[in-house]
């Protein structure tokens, strides 16, 4: 079965400081990749997306995220955090051919101490 | 403009009860999707409505959930028999065709006591 794969449930880091959360999924086949993030109590908002074209895209709020056709990766990156971005963070991947559903990451809890 | 909205935003129920989740769409989206996200877990795919008609439920887990949608625009999700494993949120997305980007309603919190 199709997966996606995110390693990290937690990620502490520093105001100011870079942020990496991983995202691998399981097939080479083609993909549509999204990454969504979740608010406490609120529900999921689209980060960004990456449909075709480029492998940098770059998304709301300074987020950027970069495909990895080789290594079926697609890993969300800020150059420098906030405290308001401490929220949970989904990695979804759509397979072509696999109809219209999202399979999600099972989240990585981004934590922004001062 | 106006979300995804879903109501009630919190269900108690006793298990072996009948409950239904509604979720109103944002107004023109022909897609409707359900999710359930489990504690500590990514939303896991339910069902998908294109319009009136459900065009793929190979997510609901058995025969206890089903889903409607009569008229293209506010769907019902409704679950026979609860059990105490069916609690979780349950979310309801929607987007303007089958393949624009989804958006997503606060959810639903289902607990089964």
């Amino acid at each position: 079965a199709q997966s996606v794969t995110q390693l990290d449930s937690q990620v502490p880091v520093f105001e100011e400081a870079p942020v990496e959360l991983r995202c691998n999924y399981s097939s080479s086949v083609s993909v549509y990749l999204f990454w969504y993030v979740q608010y406490p109590n609120q529900g999921l908002q689209l980060l960004l997306k990456y449909l075709s074209g480029s492998t940098l895209v770059k998304g709301i709020n300074g987020f950027e995220a970069e495909f990895n056709k080789s290594q079926t990766s697609f890993h969300l990156r800020k150059p420098s955090v906030h405290i308001s971005d401490t929220a949970e963070y989904f990695c979804a991947v759509r397979w072509t051919g696999g109809g219209n559903k999202l399979t999600f990451g099972t989240g990585t809890q981004l934590k922004v101490e001062l | 403009g106006a979300g995804v909205s879903q109501t009630p935003s919190n269900k108690v129920t006793e298990k072996g009860k009948y409950v239904e989740l509604r979720c109103d769409p944002i107004s023109g989206h022909t897609a409707l999707y359900w999710y359930r996200q489990s504690l500590g877990q990514g939303p896991e795919f339910l069902i998908y409505f294109q319009g009136t008609g459900a065009a793929d439920d190979s997510g609901l887990p058995n025969d206890r959930f089903f889903a409607v949608r009569p008229e293209g625009s506010v769907s019902t999700l409704k679950i026979q028999r609860t059990e105490r494993g069916d609690s979780a949120v349950y979310l309801c997305a929607s987007s303007l065709t089958g393949d624009s980007p989804l958006h997503f309603g606060n959810g639903t919190r289902l607990t089964v006591t």
